[in-house]
């Protein structure tokens, strides 16, 4: 089992549309965890963490679910500029020093 | 935020020859930083684990002799890809963490796209 799989998609969607993503992890001494957007050929950028107790920001809420190893992202109303791929990442600490592993990213494409 | 500078952000160059791609952190100290390559539509692979003063902790199958890593300062760290191919091509980025806010999240440089011809 790979240590973070995430469906590649595209997932492709209209405008105003809800879409959920959701990510696998294997590692369970993992502890913190992440979304991050990355557009094309541009650097990853945190979209936002994830805590156990689940986390909204405006249009995009995410889950964390430890018994089953898996986290969600939840985007509603979706737009144009959602378009984008989302890479989930989790984080392991191991004497101070932080190992982050990519899962490969779930492409979104939204459309008119 | 933190922010992570990389430069460059292109870089065209010829078998054989080597590149140095540096990263920077520009307004925080980062004892740590992390070099990632990403080939097209596969995730970030991290390459290697950069420690400020002391020597880089690299991922099985990198080879060190190869992608060489110095972290002279706390503000940079840099990336040189010796006698390269064009297998090396790709894009090689930076990140640091700001252990400042302890929230984990790592910043990422703007990302190098090399293209060994």
């Amino acid at each position: 089992r790979k240590e973070v799989e995430q469906d590649p998609g595209p997932f492709n969607v209209p405008e105003g549309a809800t879409v959920a993503f959701n990510c696998t992890y294997s590692n369970s001494a993992s502890q913190s965890f992440f979304w991050y957007r990355q557009d094309c050929r541009k650097e990853p950028k945190l979209l936002m963490s994830v805590y156990s107790s689940g986390n909204e920001d405006g249009r995009f809420t995410a889950q964390l679910n430890r018994a089953s190893q898996y986290i969600s992202l939840l985007i509603r109303d979706s737009k144009l500029s959602d378009s984008a791929t989302y890479l989930c990442v989790v984080n392991k600490v191991n004497s101070g020093y932080s190992t982050l592993t990519f899962g490969k990213g779930t492409m979104l494409l939204v459309s008119p | 935020g933190a922010v992570v500078s990389q430069h460059p952000s292109r870089v065209i160059c010829k078998s054989g020859t080597s590149v140095k791609i540096e990263c920077r952190s520009l307004d925080f100290q980062a004892t740590t930083m992390f070099w990632y390559r990403q080939f097209p539509k596969q995730s970030l692979m991290l390459m290697a684990t950069s420690n400020e003063g002391s020597k880089a902790t690299y991922e099985q199958g990198v080879e060190k002799d190869k992608f060489l890593i110095n972290h002279a300062s706390l503000t940079l760290s840099t990336l040189t890809v010796t006698s390269a191919h064009p297998e090396d091509s790709s894009f090689y980025i930076c990140s640091a963490e700001d252990r400042s806010w302890d929230t984990g999240e790592l910043f990422f440089g703007e990302g190098s796209r090399l293209t060994v011809l």
